[in-house]
This record gives structure tokens, C-alpha cells and sequence, in this order.
């Protein structure tokens, strides 16, 4: 089956700091990948994707390249900010499965401090 | 743009009460489902439609009942409350059902507290 595993947290970075949040993936098919960030007190919203390997998903700073050859889709930005503290998950969504489903991560808690 | 609306945004219920939260998009989305954020654990697939009149069940289906009469709205119940049901309910929609390149847009979630 398809599953997601993200490093554990929680993380705390100073600000400005390089930020590398590791994600692995097993799937069946051919999936495409997510980034989610989840801020307190509020849903889960897209943060970036790929579709394809070799793809890179970027967004607010945020990177993350599908990597087929290592099933990875690590997410990373060169300098975190405060406002950058929320729960990050990564997710699939496998086009060779069938699953009318997303399969998530497990999330990652980020915190930023001045 | 109100995107996908959840209501209510607070509720606690005795063991045994029944209730139904409410979800609604005006996207004209195709795709809907229910997931429960509980600590530690992620998120877990409740149920799913892939269209109005269609529902299935995902990985934590016990205890939870859905229908989907319009395509605007997916209500979840709870038919006899818990306390393993204390949790934060999303919804969350998309325009196509995945497998797919869509992404899922969520709502604000409901934080039940079972007693």
C-alpha cells in the first residue's frame, strides 16, 4: 500500500535559518506529491506540488524536487521566517493505485523564533 | 470566496448524544471527505464521495455516517458519541477526485470533546 513518512518534530529554528524538512514515499503507481501547511487554529492548505519526477514545486520561498530514484520529496527554504511556524504535511496521491484518496504524513511542527 | 465551510466550529457533546456536523463548498467540487487530526496520529480518512448520491468508507469508518444528497454539502453524524471520538473534524473538497493532480481544499475544522 501507499504510505508517508516525514521526519519527526518538533523543529525550532532561529530565524533566518535553512529549514529541511524530510519526506519518503512508497506507492504503487505513479503518484503525484503535496505539501501542506496547517497555521493554528486553521485547516490544512495547499502548499506546493509535482506532479512528474524530477518536478520542483516552489512556493512563499518553499522548494521541494520529486525525486523518483530516492522516493523522496524533501521541503526546504533558505531563510524561515515567524510568520513560517505551522504543522507541515506531506502527502500522495497515487495515479496507479485507484485510491480515491490522499495519503498523508504524519505533519511536522514547526517553530520559528526571533 | 467562501471556499469549503465548516459549522460548527466548537462543540462538546455527554456520551451517547448524537450530532451532525455540517460541511459545505461552493466550488462545485466533485470530490469530498471527512478526516480526524488526532495528536500523534495524523490524519485519517473518515469517509469519502466522489459525487452527490456516492459515498464510501475510508479508513476510520466506525461510529460515522455521511450522505451526499447535493453536491454543495457533506454532513457528517455521529449516531451515539464516544469519547474515542474526541478529535478535530476537516473537510475538505476538490474539483477532481483523486487519483489526480487536484488538490484538496480544507475547511476550518470542528474540535468535538466528548464527555
Amino acid at each position: 500500500g501507499n504510505s508517508v513518512t516525514q521526519m519527526e518534530g518538533p523543529v525550532t529554528l532561529s530565524e533566518e535559518a535553512f529549514l529541511t524538512i524530510n519526506c519518503t514515499y512508497t506507492a504503487t503507481g505513479y503518484p503525484s506529491l503535496f505539501w501542506y501547511v496547517q497555521y493554528p487554529g486553521e485547516g490544512l492548505q495547499l502548499l506546493l506540488k509535482a506532479t512528474k519526477a524530477d518536478d520542483k514545486g516552489s512556493n512563499k520561498g518553499f522548494e521541494a524536487t520529486y525525486r523518483k530514484e530516492t522516493t523522496s520529496f524533501h521541503l526546504e527554504k533558505g531563510s524561515v521566517q515567524v510568520s513560517d511556524s505551522a504543522v507541515y504535511f506531506c502527502a500522495l496521491s497515487d495515479l496507479g493505485a485507484g485510491s480515491y484518496q490522499l495519503t498523508f504524513g504524519k505533519g511536522t511542527k514547526l517553530s520559528v523564533i526571533p | 470566496n467562501a471556499g469549503v465551510t465548516q459549522t460548527p466550529k466548537f462543540q462538546v457533546l455527554k456520551t451517547g448524544q448524537s450530532m451532525t456536523l455540517q460541511c459545505a463548498q461552493d466550488m462545485n467540487h466533485e470530490y469530498m471527505s471527512w478526516y480526524r487530526q488526532d495528536p500523534g496520529m495524523g490524519l485519517r480518512l473518515i469517509h469519502y464521495s466522489v459525487g452527490a448520491g456516492i459515498t464510501d468508507q475510508g479508513e476510520v469508518p466506525n461510529g460515522y455516517n455521511v450522505s451526499r444528497s447535493t453536491t454543495e454539502d457533506f454532513p457528517l453524524r455521529l449516531l451515539s458519541a464516544a469519547p474515542s471520538q474526541t478529535s478535530v473534524y476537516f473537510c475538505a473538497s476538490s474539483y477532481q477526485k483523486p487519483p489526480s493532480t487536484s488538490p484538496l481544499h480544507f475547511g476550518n475544522g470542528t474540535r468535538l470533546t466528548v464527555t
